[in-house]
């Protein structure tokens, strides 16, 4: 069984586009992130949602949001896409109650954008 | 700005030997510090967790050291084998629900 899954796996698409990314965690976890990790393979904070709080890190651009229809999903909307978008964006969960903070990834996406 | 360093970008190590990669933080007050494995085309994979109050913790072959006066972590891997080769990640945490802050890794290799 998969623990936190994200689709599509790679994404290609043209600049001014919008899209979306699906993560989905089956772990029952209350907490879910979303990471950026650049083209130099440094692994980025962008969101933590955490019962319904959203935590968002200062340097994302606002052309990013995430939207949690459930405690088991949380995906990444993108408009007006850049050519900077392009990464590979992970998706994690956690259990922070009970102060188990290891977080579980799911495979990433690899966006394009062209 | 909050800053982790981790040690040389690759790392050589012949099998059979420990491995020791090197965190080192500024400006971070972590209350635990977490080690991942990154295999190419994957997500990081949890290895270990070590909490401000604690010196030392032991897996199987891992053992990390926390040293919060220094700022600084040591991950081992005793008895090397090439399976071990990857990009390790060192994390640090607030104890929130604010993400983790990763240093930028260190590339593994485990010769036979």
């Amino acid at each position: 069984d998969t623990a936190v899954s994200q689709t599509p796996k790679y994404l290609v698409t043209q600049m001014g586009n919008d899209k979306s990314i699906k993560c989905e965690q089956n772990l029952g976890h209350d907490t879910m992130y979303w990471y950026k990790q650049d083209s130099k393979k440094f692994l980025k904070i962008m969101f933590s949602y955490n019962n319904k709080e959203l935590i968002i890190n200062e340097t994302v651009p606002n052309r990013f949001s995430p939207k949690s229809p459930d405690k088991a999903h949380l995906n990444l909307h993108i408009n007006s896409l850049e050519l900077g978008d392009s990464a590979v964006y992970f998706c994690a969960s956690s259990q922070i109650q009970g102060f188990s903070y290891e977080q579980y990834f799911g495979p990433g996406t690899r966006l394009t954008v062209t | 700005s909050q800053k982790i360093e981790q040690n040389s970008e690759a790392l050589n190590i012949q099998e059979g030997k420990t491995a020791t990669l090197t965190c080192n933080y500024t400006n971070y007050s972590p209350a635990y510090l977490q080690w991942y494995r990154q295999d190419p085309g994957r997500g990081p994979v949890f290895l270990l967790l070590i909490r401000e109050n604690e010196k030392e913790k032991r897996k199987e072959r891992l053992k990390v050291t926390f040293d919060t006066t220094l700022k600084q972590s040591l991950f081992h891997i005793t008895a090397s084998q090439p399976a071990d080769s990857a990009t390790y990640l060192c994390a640090l945490g607030s104890g929130g629900a604010d993400g983790l802050t990763f240093g930028k890794g260190t590339h593994l290799i485990i010769q036979p």
